[in-house]
């Protein structure tokens, strides 16, 4: 198994707090990405990062913002937290493999 | 926008049946990758196939590419109760990103 963990693995806030997720990875994959699952959405990316300090956007990134200072660390921040940002968030890397993921365990995130 | 359209969402069969779980798109592919995800659990890589008309085959699982790239089947043979999961597509971009675009999902139950 790829080593990827994520950090909270579980969190409930209020809305209007800052929230960040972690996801940390021991395999030195170039290629890293946030999506949140959804019932009836399936995985939506948020953001991805294609090196250390290179990131960009993907099909729901407003409300987030992210950083990698380490090619082992990214980090997803709300900077202000929605109930409609309450989901299960995914981290994922890849390396050179064709397009092959391998997923973190996932964080349940509740927004009250 | 590049779309996945799964069918069908939702399947509920006995054990030793068999069933065929489809992905479809109007869009090409660089890749298809299928995933299964169990409850609490992140995606687990299943198959990649990156050749139009490829079948690749793991104990009773086939898969198989269409000739265009656009869609992919997943047919299980004898269906076990370990089977149960949410089955998952996943197509990959022609982009350095490994951007990747996932079907909706479809849940298979297979009851004892």
């Amino acid at each position: 198994d790829a080593g990827i963990t994520q950090s909270p693995r579980h969190k409930v806030t209020e809305t209007g707090t800052p929230v960040t997720l972690r996801c940390h990875q021991t395999e030195n994959h170039r290629y890293m990405y946030w999506y949140r699952q959804d019932p009836g959405h399936g995985l939506r990316l948020i953001h991805y990062s294609y090196g250390v300090k290179d990131t960009d956007k993907g099909e729901v990134s407003d409300g987030y913002s992210v950083s990698r200072s380490k090619t082992e660390d990214f980090l997803l921040t709300l900077e202000s937290a929605t109930s409609s940002q309450t989901s299960v968030y995914f981290c994922a890397i890849s390396g050179l493999a064709g397009n092959e993921q391998f997923f973190g365990p996932g964080t349940r995130l509740t927004v009250l | 926008t590049q779309l996945l359209e799964q069918s069908p969402q939702f399947l509920s069969i006995q054990e030793g049946e068999n069933l065929t779980v489809y992905c479809n798109s109007s869009s090409v592919f660089s890749s298809l990758q299928w995933y299964r995800q169990e409850p609490g659990e992140g995606p687990v890589l299943l198959v990649t196939v990156v050749t139009g008309g490829e079948v690749k085959k793991l104990k009773r699982l086939t898969f198989q590419f269409g000739d265009a790239r656009k869609d992919s089947s997943l047919h299980i043979t004898a269906a076990q109760t370990g089977d149960t999961g949410l089955y998952l597509c996943a197509g990959g971009g022609f982009n350095a990103g490994n951007m990747l675009t996932f079907g909706g999902g479809t849940r298979l139950m297979v009851k004892p």
